[in-house]
C-alpha cells in the first residue's frame, strides 16, 4: 500500500514568517503535486513535479521533487493570512491519486 | 480546465436514510472519482466510475453501501445508503480531463444525526 505522511500536521504562524511542509513515502510516484484546500470547497490543484530533484517556484511557494521520487516539500515564504487552508500532496499510482494525510495552516494576522 | 458542481451542497439526514449526491461537469470525460473526506482529514478514494461500466471500489467501499450511477460523460451520482453518523464526511466528485490535472467539485457536506 502506497502511504503519504506529512508533517507537520498543523501549523499555526503569524504573518511574515517562512514555513516548510514535508511529503514523505517509501514507494516511489511518477509525479507529485500539491493542493490546496480552503473551507467549503474542493482542492485546487498548486503545482505537480515529475522530475527527480526538480524544483518549481510558484509566486512565494517552492516546491522540490526528492531526488529518489519518493519525498516532496513545499516552502512558503513571508506568509499571509491568504496562504490558511490544507495543503495536500498528491501522489500518481498505476491509476489513481494517493492523497497525503495533510497539513492545516492557520496564518494570523 | 473543467468546471464540477454538486447538488446538494450540505445535507442533515437522518440516521438510516439514504442520499443521493449529484456531480455535473462542463465537458465530457471518461474518468470521474468520488472521494470522501472525514472531519478535519485528507481524501479517501471511495470509487472509480467509467461510463459504460461498473464503477471499481476501493478497499474497504462496497457498492452495497454506496451505490454509484455514470449514465453519460458529465454527469455521476453517488448514493450514501442506509447512513449512521460515522457517514459524516465531505463527499467530493472529481475528474481528470487531461493527463496528470485532476479537478474537484466543491463537495457535499453531510452530517447524519
Amino acid at each position: 500500500t502506497q502511504l503519504l505522511e506529512q508533517s507537520p500536521q498543523f501549523l499555526s504562524i503569524q504573518e511574515g514568517e517562512n514555513l516548510t511542509v514535508y511529503c514523505n513515502s517509501s514507494s516511489v510516484f511518477s509525479s507529485l503535486q500539491w493542493y490546496r484546500q480552503e473551507p467549503g470547497e474542493g482542492p485546487v490543484l498548486l503545482v505537480t513535479v515529475v522530475t527527480g530533484g526538480e524544483v518549481k517556484k510558484l509566486k512565494r511557494l517552492t516546491f522540490q521533487f526528492g531526488d529518489a521520487r519518493k519525498d516532496s516539500s513545499l516552502h512558503i515564504t513571508a506568509a499571509q493570512p491568504g496562504d490558511t487552508g490544507l495543503y495536500l500532496c498528491a501522489g500518481r499510482g498505476a491509476d489513481k491519486l494517493i492523497f497525503g494525510t495533510g497539513t492545516r495552516l492557520q496564518v494570523f494576522p | 480546465s473543467a468546471v464540477i458542481s454538486q447538488k446538494p451542497s450540505r445535507d442533515i439526514c437522518q440516521r438510516g436514510t439514504s442520499l443521493t449526491i449529484q456531480c455535473q461537469v462542463d465537458s465530457q470525460v471518461t474518468m470521474m472519482f468520488w472521494y470522501r473526506q472525514q472531519p478535519g482529514q485528507s481524501l479517501t478514494l471511495i470509487a472509480t466510475a467509467n461510463q459504460g461500466s461498473e464503477a471499481t471500489y476501493e478497499s474497504g467501499f462496497v457498492i452495497d453501501k454506496f451505490p454509484i450511477s455514470r449514465p453519460n460523460l458529465t454527469f455521476s451520482t453517488l448514493t450514501v445508503s442506509n447512513m449512521s453518523p460515522e457517514d459524516s464526511s465531505i463527499y467530493l466528485c472529481s475528474v481528470t480531463p487531461y493527463t496528470d490535472t485532476q479537478y474537484f467539485g466543491p463537495g457535499t457536506r453531510l452530517t447524519v444525526l
